[in-house]
């Protein structure tokens, strides 16, 4: 199972650009990179995920590098309400695939 | 939005009580799993399941057990609730295929007096 590193906290500012990278050097070749986003009292909820180059839906974008070692999240113009801690998993579904969550990175909005 | 149901949403016991926290899925995901979460830390596999009469423990030890009799059914039990169980305990599935997409349930914050 590839292991990722993320940042533990970041600090942002409505309207700025937020990028959150996430380390996977041992992602092995089938694995997908999934993101994920939790508030305080609620189930993680997913973002985004993507397999290799550049992945974009109405909420984020997902880089990711020709070697896989690494993803950065990018979340545009963020508000007040994308205060929250963000997740980086790496596998591929089926057989014995267990979704593991570490520490997350948790993203402060300031007005 | 998921299909993922967990009741009740809010659950405050006396220690000692046996207790059944709930989850159910309608998107006939074959694997569910259970995590355990205090406020500000990361979630903690507590159990598993790959479909119908499979259970696994995770990697958090939890003197909790669960069941799997149907598909879309993947209850938590404590018999004996302690102080030591108060925690967020949060329901998901995953499909099959290639999408590793997890689907979480609202929670059940569980607080033990």
């Amino acid at each position: 199972l590839a292991k990722t590193t993320q940042p533990i906290s970041m600090d942002s500012y409505e309207g700025q650009e937020v990028n959150i990278t996430c380390s996977h050097n041992n992602i092995a070749t089938n694995d997908y990179i999934t993101w994920y986003q939790q508030f305080p009292s609620q189930g993680p909820r997913f973002i985004i995920q993507g397999y290799k180059t550049k992945v974009t839906n109405e909420v984020a974008s997902l880089f990711i590098p020709a070697d896989r070692k690494s993803s950065t999240l990018s979340l545009p113009r963020v508000s007040l309400s994308d205060t929250a801690v963000y997740y980086c998993l790496v596998g591929v579904s089926g057989g014995s695939y267990i979704p593991t969550f570490g520490r997350g990175t948790s993203l402060i909005v300031h007005p | 939005e998921a299909d993922i149901y967990q009741t009740p949403r809010y659950l405050v016991i006396g220690t000692g009580k046996k207790i059944t926290l709930e989850c159910s899925q309608t998107m006939g995901h074959d694997k569910m799993y259970w995590y355990q979460q205090d406020p500000g830390m990361e979630l903690h596999l507590i159990h598993y399941s790959y479909g119908v009469n499979s259970t696994e423990k995770g990697d958090l030890s939890s003197e909790s057990t669960v069941s799997r009799i149907r598909t879309e059914h993947f209850p938590l039990t404590l018999e004996s609730a302690r102080p030591s169980h108060t925690s967020q305990y949060l329901c998901a599935s995953t499909p099959r295929g290639l999408n590793t997409e997890a689907f979480f349930g609202q929670g059940t914050r569980l607080t033990v007096v």
